[in-house]
């Protein structure tokens, strides 16, 4: 069946390490976004990518890097810089422009620093 | 930025009963999707509709263009309808940070 892969499904992290999510899609879709969720808040971008070896950040990029080599895949890194990067990460996607197609999402991703 | 105000906030209600979860956006849009979040966190599509209605066994979703609002309706509701529901509006003319998602409802179906 198609859909979206995200890994680790829970992750514990020190201060000062950087931490990649993975998130890897067989829908072959052009489309792959990140966003964040915050208790009480409104899922956030993180980065977004409309195709291979492109990609531009959203509304809360400062502190997270990501990368898009292949079409299927579209890891993001939680970094060091990140001052607040406990949350709830969620991998998406569509077919191609966001309005005009369903959202996919993957099944998320919980960060924790200790 | 644009805003979406979803309604309520949380909403407990039994067996059987009649939902209905509003949403609400400030300006033009292209498409409005409704989201449920599982309680463990994934997010499954509902619907995605940009005018009228649309209807997929007991939930039914609503448009009104001219008011800027939506409702997702749940008839003959079931525990296992118990999620966070989530709108999110597609600003015409945005890219991919043009999707605003509300806050979420937050449902509980008790037996």
């Amino acid at each position: 069946d198609g859909g979206i892969t995200q890994s680790p499904k829970y992750l514990f992290r020190k201060e000062g390490q950087n931490v990649t999510l993975s998130c890897e899609q067989n829908l072959n879709h052009d489309a792959m976004y990140w966003y964040r969720q915050d208790p009480g808040q409104g899922l956030r971008l993180i980065y977004y990518s409309q195709i291979v070896n492109d990609f531009q950040k959203g509304d809360i990029a400062e502190g997270y890097s990501v990368s898009r080599e292949k079409k299927e895949s579209f890891p993001l890194t939680v970094t060091s810089a990140q001052k607040n990067p406990t949350a709830f990460y969620l991998c998406a996607s569509n077919a191609g422009r966001w309005y005009a197609g369903e959202l996919f999402f993957g099944e998320g991703s919980r960060l924790t620093v200790l | 930025k644009n805003e979406v105000e979803q309604s309520p906030q949380n909403l407990t209600a039994q067996e059987g009963e009649f939902i209905t979860i509003n949403c609400s956006y400030s300006v033009g849009i292209s498409a409005l999707h409704w989201l449920q979040q599982h309680p463990g966190g994934g997010i499954v599509s509902l619907f995605m509709l940009s005018s009228g209605k649309k209807k997929h066994g007991r939930l039914i979703a609503t448009i009104n263009i001219q008011e800027k609002h939506s409702s997702l309706h749940i008839t003959a509701s079931h525990p296992r309808d118990s999620a966070v529901y989530i709108c999110a509006a597609a600003y015409s003319g945005g890219g991919a940070d043009g999707l605003t998602f509300g806050k979420g409802t937050h449902l509980i179906i008790q037996p």
